[in-house]
């Protein structure tokens, strides 16, 4: 069953400009990851942040988590055309081992 | 290189027949995983490893089945039983009891 939300399913922004994406999850998590997938390439991991972060960096990534909300986002400052690609949320559960929950994923297209 | 190697890339099945996606790692991981990929749905688990000998069914199960009789290697059967098989698959692994995982390239399957 599927945990993530991501929103919206698709975005088309300029070079340059910030992308933000949004994750909604329905269930107590122990932490939520990012990851990213290249047309027909496998996914490649971004960013986690644990349930008990608020927020986190990674060079142009900016991720925060709202657990009281269920949610969170991901932003992409000053994106380039190679940021174009797909972007998944997933979640894992306290006391599930390492079994991921994947959202559906969001298409970001970045316009040169 | 370590790193997670799925072969074949590309995989045609006739009606019928059952096929043998081959998924070995090189990272030393306990865990080990393999997602089916459709448009628009994200990623589903079919089965996960956490130790050789040993597997357990995911969401989504039927029509599949998997061995793990060493620790590099964990092939996912496609059987005549998978109504519809064509879709991307994903293989992927993990230290135990740590969330990030790691993907392959993936295998497209198309049934002919």
């Amino acid at each position: 069953s599927q945990q993530g939300e991501e929103d919206p399913q698709a975005l088309s922004i300029q070079e340059g400009e910030n992308a933000t994406m949004n994750c909604s999850y329905k269930t107590s998590i122990n932490n939520l990851q990012w990851y990213r997938q290249n047309s027909g390439r496998g996914l490649v991991h971004l960013i986690l942040i644990r349930s008990n972060e608020r927020e986190k960096h990674s060079g142009r990534l900016r991720v925060t988590l709202d657990t009281s909300k269920k949610s969170s986002s991901l932003l992409i400052t000053a994106s380039r055309a190679a940021d174009t690609a797909s972007y998944f949320c997933a979640t894992g559960q306290a006391g599930a081992n390492s079994k991921l929950t994947f959202g559906k994923g969001i298409t970001l297209s970045v316009r040169p | 290189d370590g790193g997670i190697t799925q072969s074949p890339k590309y995989l045609f099945r006739k009606e019928g027949q059952n096929v043998t996606l081959s998924c070995e790692q090189n990272l030393n991981h306990d865990a080990m995983y393999w997602y089916r990929q459709d448009p628009g749905q994200g990623l589903r688990l079919i089965y996960y490893s956490q130790i050789v000998n040993d597997f357990q069914k995911g969401d989504i199960a039927e029509g599949y089945s998997v061995s793990r009789e060493k620790k590099e290697s964990f092939p996912l059967t496609v059987t005549s039983a998978q109504k519809n098989p064509t879709a991307f698959y994903l293989c992927a692994s993990s230290i135990l009891n740590r969330n990030t995982i790691y993907f392959g390239e993936g295998s497209w399957l198309t049934v002919v």
